[in-house]
């Protein structure tokens, strides 16, 4: 069965960077492109990232574009978000989710909790 | 980017209601929209796609439509487990853009 498993958040002060991972299985993972999903505490959902199945396109949100580098490891079945500059408005859940059948995200991880904070 | 303006922001309803919720794209996107239901400390779940298409597995008492600017995310009759947060997202173009969200509570 298709399975998402984010890791890698944590507190981290202004300015600082910090890696996230999703680590996928139950599906060929070079085959899919993937996306990032984030929530902050309290508030609705906002798209982040896109990357396609071979990691040569990628698209952002506004919000994070420049600061932030989606990429992925196609022999490791895991995917990646580099990110920079970070701010107090990027403490949130960040989501790996994946289009599996419909084209929209049929399946998400857990979630891995950024806090930006001094 | 692509605005979605999603409405209203919470409703309150008794169990056997008809439910709707409306979302609204800033410009044109033919019927590239899915709604999620997200309930308290868990993932979003897609329950349509392509404006309309129930995702499989989804109770058919939730129901899609509208395209090019305006959507509709219909719930028949409203049971307790469907109380959560719903959103619609568009995926015409990068950026995809989500609702602001419809918390659905019980009247």
């Amino acid at each position: 069965q298709v399975q998402l498993v984010e890791s890698g958040g944590g507190v981290v002060p202004p300015g600082r960077s910090l890696r996230l991972s999703c680590a996928a299985s139950g599906f060929i993972f070079r085959d899919y492109i993937m996306h990032w999903v984030r929530q902050a505490p309290g508030k609705g959902l906002e798209w982040v990232a896109f990357i396609s199945h071979d990691g040569n396109t990628k698209y952002y949100a506004d919000s994070v574009k420049g600061r932030f580098t989606a990429s992925r490891d196609n022999s490791k079945n895991t995917l990646f978000l580099q990110m920079n500059s970070l701010r107090g408005d990027d403490t949130a859940l960040y989501y790996c989710a994946i289009p599996f059948t419909s084209g929209h995200l049929d399946y998400w991880g857990q979630g891995a909790l950024v806090t930006v904070s001094s | 980017a692509i605005q979605m303006t999603q409405s209203p922001s919470s409703l309150s309803a008794s169990v056997g209601d008809r439910v709707t919720i409306t979302c609204r794209a800033s410009q044109g996107i033919r019927n590239d929209l899915g709604w999620y239901q997200q309930k308290p400390g868990k993932a979003p779940k897609l329950l349509i796609y392509l404006a309309s298409t129930l995702k499989s597995g989804v109770p058919s008492r939730f129901s899609g439509g509208g395209s090019d600017t305006d959507f509709t995310l219909t719930i028949s009759s409203l049971q307790p487990e469907d109380i959560a947060t719903y959103y619609c997202l568009q995926d015409h173009n990068y950026p995809w853009t989500f609702g602001q969200g419809t918390k659905v509570g019980i009247k």
